[in-house]
């Protein structure tokens, strides 16, 4: 079946230091990647996607490529701040009838002053 | 207009208890979705409503639970004969297509004691 791998966490950096945060999936054909966030105390919410390979999703400062090769997502960002600190989770899913998503376990990124 | 809104909040129900958990989605939204979401971990896949076709339920963890959207607008969550192991977070999301965007409610968390 489909799966979504993250990394372990949590991460806690300073603030502007450069993030990464690992995804690698599995899937049959090539479904559409996506990053979620959820900051405290609310909802889930889009921060990226992308539909195909090397596609290059961004928003807010941060970036993921889709790459087939190594069947990654990774999300990065060159200078975090302290808004940025949250539960990130990496997902796939399949356009059709029924794209339901497939979820990371999420990982807590905090960042210092 | 107004976001997916999920309620209650929270619920707490004593082991054998039924509950009801009710998502509005947004509106115009032709499908809909539920995910649980256990403590640490990423959201997983219960059920899946065309307008007020179950098109999929194939996540839902056993025949306690059930899901309805008889209007084709807000969907019902009912868990029968609650156990601990049902403590979770219940997530609603909700698209104009299956293949749009998810638009995720901001949870309803459930604890059975």
């Amino acid at each position: 079946g489909n799966s979504v791998t993250q990394m372990e966490g949590p991460v806690t950096l300073s603030e502007e230091a450069f993030l990464t945060i690992n995804c690698t999936y599995t899937a049959t054909g090539y479904p559409s990647l996506f990053w979620y966030v959820q900051y405290p105390g609310e909802g889930l919410q889009l921060l990226l996607k992308a539909t195909k390979a090397d596609d290059k999703g961004s928003n807010k400062g941060f970036e993921a490529t889709y790459r087939k090769e190594t069947t990654s997502f990774h999300l990065e960002k060159g200078s975090v701040q302290v808004s940025d600190s949250a539960v990130y989770f990496c997902a796939s899913s399949y356009t059709g009838a029924n794209s339901k998503l497939t979820f990371g376990k999420g990982i807590t990124l905090s960042v210092r002053p | 207009g107004a976001g997916v809104s999920q309620s209650p909040r929270y619920k707490v129900a004593k082991r054998g208890q039924d509950v009801a958990l009710r998502c509005d989605p947004i509106s115009g939204h032709v499908s809909l979705f539920w995910y649980q979401q256990a403590l640490g971990q990423g959201p997983e896949f219960l059920t899946y409503f065309q307008n007020e076709a179950q098109l999929d339920k194939s996540g839902l963890p056993s025949d306690r639970f059930f899901a309805e959207r008889p209007e084709g607008s807000v969907s019902t969550l009912k868990i029968q004969r609650t156990q601990q192991e049902d403590s979770a977070v219940y997530l609603c999301a909700s698209s104009l297509r299956a293949e749009n965007i998810q638009y995720f409610g901001a949870g309803t968390r459930l604890s059975v004691l």
